[in-house]
């Protein structure tokens, strides 16, 4: 079964800085997903990035980047120039390419809990 | 275009009791899985359903079940209610079954068991 590891419960980050979040997976597939979901305290979560396993060019969205490390199994998130709305829960996610029987759907991570410092 | 409702939004049972939950999706989304969130387990899949049919299910019991209608809707039901069934439990839905495929959340309805 994949694992899916955020080391950091709370990150604290000053507004307009950057800010790091780690994530690390354990699988034996070769092929697969992963994503950033953000869970802003109306918990309503939303995409904030993806990444296909496949791809050795990391993914990115506007101020948000992703350095994949696939031998490393590591998916950290990089939020530039942090905005008082990027506060938020961010849960990190992994998704197997091989659909149908057994569990399957997104496996997420505890979270970190980002908190932005005006 | 309407997000993913989830209905009721808070309930409250009592040990024992079962539990009906909603989804309804985002208009022309056909996938719909669920989702428990507790703050000792964190997220855990509980099951996919496209076109009326279950295609994956999460490592939970018996207990809980659920279903798609034909216009997509969901429902997710847990009988005879413990303590610890108590959680966040969030919707989420998608255009197709697709790995990569983004999932969009609801609110999620938040069951407290007493």
């Amino acid at each position: 079964a994949q694992t899916v590891t955020q080391s950091q419960p709370e990150m604290s980050v000053q507004e307009a800085e950057t800010v790091t979040l780690s994530c690390t997976y354990d699988t034996s597939e070769s092929d697969y997903y992963l994503f950033w979901y953000k869970q802003p305290p109306s918990r309503q979560m939303i995409l904030v990035i993806r990444q296909e396993a496949y791809k050795q060019q990391n993914a990115t969205e506007n101020r948000f980047s992703v350095n994949f490390q696939k031998a490393a199994k590591s998916f950290s998130l990089k939020i530039s120039d942090s905005q008082l709305g990027d506060a938020a829960m961010y849960f990190c996610a992994y998704r197997s390419s091989y659909s149908g029987g057994g569990a399957d759907g997104l496996t997420f991570g505890k979270g970190t809990h980002l908190i932005i410092q005006p | 275009k309407a997000g993913v409702t989830q209905t009721p939004r808070y309930l409250i049972k009592t040990r024992g009791q079962q539990v009906t939950l909603s989804c309804s999706p985002i208009s022309g989304h056909r996938s719909v899985s669920w989702y428990q969130q507790t703050p000792g387990q964190g997220l855990q899949f509980l099951f996919e359903y496209f076109s009326e049919t279950q295609r994956n299910k999460g490592n939970f019991p018996g207990r809980f079940s659920g279903r798609q209608f034909s216009n997509s809707r969901s429902e997710m039901n847990v009988s005879t209610l413990e303590l610890g069934d108590s959680a966040l439990y969030l919707c989420a839905s998608s255009l197709e079954v697709r790995e990569s495929g983004e999932l969009f959340f609801g609110e999620g309805s938040r069951l407290t068991v007493l």
